[in-house]
């Protein structure tokens, strides 16, 4: 069954803790993605990855890391230093071999800080 | 001015009936355009994506997109209750790796 997992479901985060959040494609897709999605809001972009050990910074970036060891998997840690990261958080991932790529998502991962 | 415009509504229309989406960017270069729909709660799930001037049908779904005008929309004919939903569209700033910008989302409700 293809697709795009991510762990947890709920996840939840004292204040001053680093958190690590899991996306994995089945998909052989080579692009990844996360966003995060506010109430009420569309979804902005934290960082993107086209290629093993490579990625980029979004329009979000600023206290979030990631890392691309394995093409299906970039996972996206929530570090203290991001301010206000109660939210929605979802992976998506797209092929990069058409002209257009249509990206798709995972369930989420809703994440509340204490 | 926001990259790209959704009504936020809620948009309210009878089963059965016609519900159109509207959707404004503002980056000319974009070239291709997704509607995504967002049930409460769960993670958007991709309907329709449109890359050329006109319509695009998928069953009961149809895309329009105006790139001299810079609008892109969505009609759903014959609306079910299954279809009330918030409806995102997204506009992609450029090739290769998508670097999607997407607007607030209009909530639709389909009235029994």
């Amino acid at each position: 069954d293809g697709g795009i997992t991510q762990s947890p479901k709920y996840l939840f985060r004292k204040e001053g803790q680093n958190v690590t959040l899991s996306c994995e494609q089945n998909l052989n897709h080579d692009a990844m993605y996360w966003y995060r999605q506010d109430p009420g809001q569309g979804l902005r972009l934290i960082y993107y990855s086209q290629i093993v050990n490579d990625f980029q910074k979004g329009d979000i970036a600023e206290g979030y890391s990631v890392s691309r060891e394995k093409k299906e998997s970039f996972p996206l840690t929530v570090t203290s230093a991001q301010k206000n990261p109660t939210a929605f958080y979802l992976c998506a991932s797209s092929g990069l071999r058409q002209v257009y790529n249509e990206q798709f998502f995972g369930p989420g991962t809703r994440l509340t800080v204490l | 001015q926001k990259e790209v415009e959704q009504n936020s509504g809620p948009l309210s229309v009878p089963e059965g009936a016609i519900a159109s989406l509207n959707c404004t960017y503002s980056d000319r270069v974009s070239q291709s355009f997704f509607w995504y729909r967002q049930y409460s709660g769960k993670s958007p799930e991709l309907i329709m994506s449109i890359y050329s001037n006109g319509d695009k049908e998928d069953g009961r779904f149809t895309a329009q997109l105006n790139k001299a005008s810079q609008y892109v929309s969505l009609l759903i004919r014959d609306s079910q209750p299954s279809d009330s939903a918030t409806y995102l569209c997204a506009v992609n700033r450029g090739q290769g790796a998508q670097k999607l910008v997407f607007g607030q989302g209009t909530r639709l409700t389909i009235n029994p």
